[in-house]
């Protein structure tokens, strides 16, 4: 069955630091690939999304390139601030049965430090 | 617009206590969604609904019933609480149910059975 993998937190990283978190996936199709961001006490949300293969995803300085030949979706950012400290979620979304089938690793956590 | 809301925002019950979380959306959204949040699992389905008049299981629909009572509202219902249910439980609702939808989440419910 499908399955994301993404790497184990927490991450805790100085201000202005480079940031990566590795997302690797299984699916039997071409699923659209996601980043979700769950701050604290809140629901998740969209951070970006890419639904083909070699497409850049991008918002708010983060970036992810959707790379079938690795099956991965790497988020990257430039210069983390503290108010990206969060938990960040990758996700493959394919269509299954009459709906739309969403699975989610479990999840990063990212502190930033100032 | 408020997105997706949710109701309670807390709850503790007894075992064998029965309730009914409540969810709604102002996005004309067809498709909509019930996940529990587990530490260490990401986020598993328990119930969707297509569209408006359809509902059916997800990965994980044991002591749960669902009603889509319009095309705003979706509610869940645990009919005799066990601890084993104890958990975060999000709303969700997309467009069409797409593959490339994005979902919008609501803030959450936290349920504790004691």
């Amino acid at each position: 069955g499908d399955s994301v993998t993404q790497m184990e937190g927490p991450v805790t990283l100085s201000e202005e630091a480079f940031l990566t978190i590795n997302c690797t996936y299984t699916a039997t199709g071409y699923p659209s690939l996601f980043w979700y961001v769950q701050y604290p006490g809140e629901g998740l949300q969209l951070l970006l999304k890419a639904t083909k293969a070699d497409d850049k995803g991008s918002n708010k300085g983060f970036e992810a390139t959707y790379r079938k030949e690795t099956t991965s979706f790497h988020l990257e950012k430039g210069s983390v601030q503290v108010s990206d400290s969060a938990v960040y979620f990758c996700a493959l979304s394919e269509r299954r049965g009459g709906y739309q089938k969403v699975t989610f690793g479990t999840g990063t956590k990212l502190q930033v430090i100032p | 617009n408020a997105g997706v809301t949710q109701t309670p925002k807390f709850q503790v019950l007894k075992t064998g206590q029965s309730m009914t979380l409540q969810c709604a959306q102002d996005m004309n959204h067809n498709s909509m969604y019930w996940y529990r949040q587990d530490p260490g699992m990401g986020l598993r389905l328990i119930y969707y609904s297509a569209s408006e008049g359809t509902t059916d299981k997800g990965e994980v629909p044991n002591g749960y019933n669902v009603s889509r009572l319009n095309k705003r509202e979706f509610s869940l219902r645990l009919e005799s609480a066990a601890p084993s249910q104890t958990s975060v439980y999000f709303c969700a609702s997309s467009l069409q149910g797409a593959f490339t939808d994005t979902q919008y989440f609501g803030p959450g419910t936290r349920l504790t059975v004691l």
